[in-house]
């Protein structure tokens, strides 16, 4: 299993350029998600989706946009990119978060480091 | 609002001793708790997880689940120079995870 992969690794993007992050898992999971980190802070939620077709907003939803058409992909959309979106850019996936029991941790993908100029 | 409280550090240990790092959360209907390894730059990376009051041991890592208290707590024994990372508590909800902004750990050769 691949678990979760995510392109590009780095990306720069000139203010006002839009990029798709794309965000894929093998492990068949329904739970997806979205996370910012800047230097030296938390992780931050963007979106996050419990299944095909079904996503909502996090802490940070402001300036992106997701999709999920397959129970696979999740990509993560940024429109008119800003400095401020500047970040490292983590994709997860997990079984069901709220169950009690064992192997519902959450994988994470290898980030994405964009920069906005 | 739903949180996991942690302090920031640095926590500094010497090579060869116990490392305890602890974190606090709110919402007490969350059942199960993870504690993640991140390096400088890379992705985190899954410790330990517990969803049991006691402890759960797996080699030289302990974790601690207190449900009464809110508190989860992870020992690392025997710390080594490479357990230098930052340490992420999380807490899972019934959608999705609330992390801490995580512990810096510095193991001191």
């Amino acid at each position: 299993n691949a678990g979760v992969t995510q392109t590009p690794k780095f990306r720069i993007l000139k203010i006002g350029q839009s990029m798709t992050l794309q965000c894929a898992q093998d492990m068949n999971h329904n739970y997806m998600y979205w996370y910012r980190q800047d230097p030296g802070m938390g992780l931050k939620l963007i979106y996050y989706s419990v299944g095909a077709g079904i996503t909502d907003k996090g802490e940070v939803p402001n300036g992106y946009n997701v999709s999920r058409s397959t129970t696979e992909d999740f990509p993560l959309r940024l429109e008119l990119a800003a400095p401020s979106q500047t970040s490292v850019y983590f994709c997860a996936s997990s079984p069901i978060p709220g169950l009690a029991t064992a192997y519902n941790e959450q994988f994470f993908g290898p980030g994405t480091r964009l920069t906005v100029l | 609002q739903k949180e996991v409280e942690q302090n920031s550090g640095p926590l500094s240990v010497p090579e060869g001793a116990i490392a305890s790092l602890n974190c606090t959360y709110s919402d007490r209907g969350s059942q199960s708790f993870f504690w993640y390894r991140q390096y400088s730059g890379k992705s985190p990376e899954l410790i330990m997880s517990i969803y049991s009051n006691g402890d759960k041991e797996d080699g030289r890592f302990t974790a601690q689940l207190n449900k009464a208290s809110q508190y989860v707590s992870l020992l690392i024994r025997d710390s080594q120079p490479s357990d230098s990372a930052t340490y992420l508590c999380a807490a899972a909800g019934t959608y999705k995870y609330i992390f801490g902004t995580g512990t810096r750990l510095k193991v001191l050769a």
